[in-house]
């Protein structure tokens, strides 16, 4: 029963295009919500997070929007660069500190 | 202030054997948990240490035990090791308080079980 679901499990874009990445939940008690990004052999780096109560946060090239009645979450990134290429997270958090939800990744190709 | 770190990168074990892992968070950061990576999958919740104690746990059996030191550093010790152990496990820390729902990992440590 996966609670946090990425479907696209690959998404190739070109260098300069837009890049969105989706997200999905089934559990409307999250309260925060969290992307990382994942180089191979590397852990995971935090990008943005965006609270329940928020619909847009943003922090340079990315930006995060969450759609709470559809239970659907995305992030842009604008303009794309080849050093975007890597595993991107979603993540979901009930209260301010516990266990983080992971879906699965979508693996993001931005080609030059 | 440093980031997280883990040791060892990677390890290689036998079925039946006990490993432990170590972790040393970021300076400050009361909480640290760690996750287990399948290959192809998410990190999956292990448990979670806050202030030496545990402070919540994911679905993985008793064998899966951990500690957690004033000093920042916590350690994953794994017994009777298995095959499907066999993954890349992670630390992150997180500091109480504002921002505490953002968790900083290290690198992980991928372990193989024979």
């Amino acid at each position: 029963d996966q609670q946090v679901k990425q479907n696209s499990p690959s998404l190739s874009v070109q260098e300069g295009r837009i890049s969105i990445l989706n997200c999905d939940y089934t559990n409307s008690m999250f309260d925060y919500f969290l992307w990382y990004k994942k180089y191979p052999a590397e852990g995971p780096t935090f990008l943005i997070s965006i609270s329940s109560i928020k619909d847009k946060n943003e922090d340079g090239r990315f930006t995060v929007f969450l759609n709470k009645s559809a239970k659907h979450l995305s992030l842009h990134i604008v303009p794309s660069q080849p050093g975007d290429s890597a595993v991107y997270f979603c993540a979901a958090l009930r209260g301010s500190q516990g266990n983080l939800i992971f879906g699965k990744g979508t693996k993001l190709s931005v080609k030059p | 202030e440093t980031g997280v770190t883990q040791s060892p990168t990677h390890l290689i074990k036998t079925r039946g054997q006990q490993v432990t892992l170590r972790c040393s968070s970021q300076s400050g950061h009361n909480t640290v948990s760690w996750y287990q990576q399948a290959l192809g999958q998410g990190p999956q919740f292990i448990f979670q240490y806050y202030r030496e104690e545990e402070n919540g746990r994911g679905n993985f059996p008793p064998r899966f035990s951990g500690l957690q030191f004033p000093n920042y550093s916590s350690e994953l010790n794994v017994n009777a090791l298995e095959l499907d152990d066999s993954a890349l496990y992670l630390c992150a820390s997180s500091p109480t308080g504002v921002g505490g729902e953002t968790q900083y990992f290290g690198p992980g440590t991928r372990l193989l079980v024979l």
